[in-house]
């Protein structure tokens, strides 16, 4: 099966510009999270979709991040405007089922968009 | 609030056991995750524990005692691919989880 796809895999872009990050679950996953991992440092949980609704966004740091998940399937993040301590990974991440069963537990982690914001 | 601990750096000799420990601090606990990631490459799922014992895959080992609210991740018979950084995660219940992750702790095995 196609893992979880991100896309960019790299964006430089300038304070006060617009970026979008695409991320396209494993088919058939109704958990799919946003987390940014910032110079190394701890993985941080932004949020998390289960289907096309927002679960639990307690994790989004400011209202200049925006997050969609179109009919369940692919999932945007939007930083507009972007400013200097945005850059850092963002990893998208995809799971099965809810929480007692065992495929809930397991996540698929795409490769990250890494934004440099200059 | 939620906290998660684990050491920030180890380091281990090749062929040699190495233990990471992680202490978490949840409501709604739901089990313990491990996942290993590269530099420059994304974090993959090692072991999950939702009850209180050791899980074995492998060279790898977890453990998780939830009176305790501790977890330790055992790598057996090192090798030098294993040096990367190692994250617990924990699962908070509520229908669907959210997993949370810890600080992560970067494993360097030398010769």
């Amino acid at each position: 099966e196609a893992g979880v796809t991100q896309f960019p895999s790299h964006s430089v872009i300038e304070k006060g510009q617009t970026v979008t990050l695409r991320c396209d679950p494993i088919s058939g996953h109704d958990n799919l999270y946003w987390y940014r991992r910032v110079m190394g440092k701890e993985i941080k949980f932004l949020l998390h979709f289960v289907k096309e609704s927002k679960q639990d966004e307690s994790g989004m740091p400011n209202n200049r991040f925006l997050a969609e998940r179109t009919g369940g399937t692919y999932s945007t993040l939007k930083v507009q405007p972007a400013e200097l301590e945005d850059s850092g990974v963002y990893f998208c991440a995809s799971s099965q089922g809810r929480a007692s069963s065992s495929g809930a537990n397991v996540l698929t982690f795409g490769a990250g968009s890494r934004l440099t914001v200059l | 609030g939620q906290s998660l601990e684990q050491p920030s750096e180890v380091t281990a000799v090749e062929g040699a056991i190495v233990q990471i420990n992680c202490t978490y601090q949840t409501s709604g606990f739901y089990g313990l995750s491990w996942y290993q990631q590269h530099d420059g490459g994304a974090p993959t799922f090692l072991s999950y524990n939702a009850l209180d014992g050791l899980e074995e895959t492998g060279r790898f080992s977890s453990f998780l005692s939830r009176s305790d609210s501790y977890g330790y991740l055992l790598l057996q018979e090192l090798q030098m691919k294993d040096s990367a950084s190692y994250f617990c995660a924990v699962s908070r219940s509520g229908g669907y989880q959210k997993v949370t992750f810890g600080t992560g702790t970067k494993l360097q095995v030398i010769p």
